[in-house]
């Protein structure tokens, strides 16, 4: 079946300690694998879009990996600015749509 | 600015009461999807389009309708047959429908029940 599971489901960071947020795929046949931000009561803000394992891209304290399996958001010596829901969906030909998980909120304390 | 907005921001519907949110896109982008959002779920997709005067459902359409009639505009009607309403509801656009493809979305309707 496929899905995208992301972990944590919260993280509390303090202000500058750097972390990683997981995003687990199992998409037949995927097409990209995309990063969002989502703040309160808004829609989601386009980060990052990655097509092919080893792809890399980076966006001020923010970069995202891809594997076969997995991609990684990474945060470096995150702001308080940085707290919102980061989500992730993978784009399937096989079933012929996006699929969305529910998303790692993180909090970053000053 | 190109852009997708909806409106309103907030909605309350009435029993038995028909509803429709708005969404418009100046991005000149083909397909256009409607989705929902409910607390500790991922997105999921209710209707789509990838050409004026066609769409498709999604996964969760029952007691939904749209209609795609010009290339910016994708409205969603929410019947009195939709029994569980509530939720953020957000518009997104993207180029030609490509599953490879960045979505784009608006800021988003809450729809509530009184």
């Amino acid at each position: 079946e496929d899905q995208v599971t992301q972990s944590p489901e919260a993280l509390r960071l303090q202000e500058g300690e750097s972390s990683s947020l997981n995003c687990s795929y199992t998409v037949s046949g995927l097409r990209g694998l995309f990063w969002y931000r989502q703040d309160p009561g808004k829609g989601p803000e386009f980060l990052f879009t990655l097509y092919s394992a080893g792809e890399e891209k980076e966006k001020e304290r923010l970069k995202a990996t891809l594997t076969k399996k997995e991609s990684f958001l990474h945060i470096t010596a995150p702001k308080p600015e940085d707290s919102a829901t980061y989500l992730c969906a993978g784009g399937s030909n096989t079933g012929n749509q996006f699929y969305f998980g529910t998303g790692t909120s993180l909090t970053v304390i000053p | 600015d190109g852009g997708i907005t909806q409106s309103p921001k907030y909605l309350f519907r009435k029993e038995g009461q028909n509803v429709t949110l708005s969404c418009e896109q100046n991005l000149n982008h083909d397909a256009m999807y409607w989705y929902r959002q409910d607390p500790g779920q991922g997105l999921r997709l209710i209707y789509y389009s990838q050409i004026v005067n066609d769409f498709q459902k999604g996964d969760i359409a029952e007691g939904y309708s749209v209609s795609r009639e010009k290339k910016e505009s994708f409205p969603l009607t929410v019947t009195s047959a939709q029994k569980n309403p509530t939720a953020f509801y957000l518009c997104a656009s993207s180029g030609r429908g490509d599953l490879g493809e960045t979505q784009y979305f608006g800021p988003g309707t809450r729809l509530l029940v009184l």
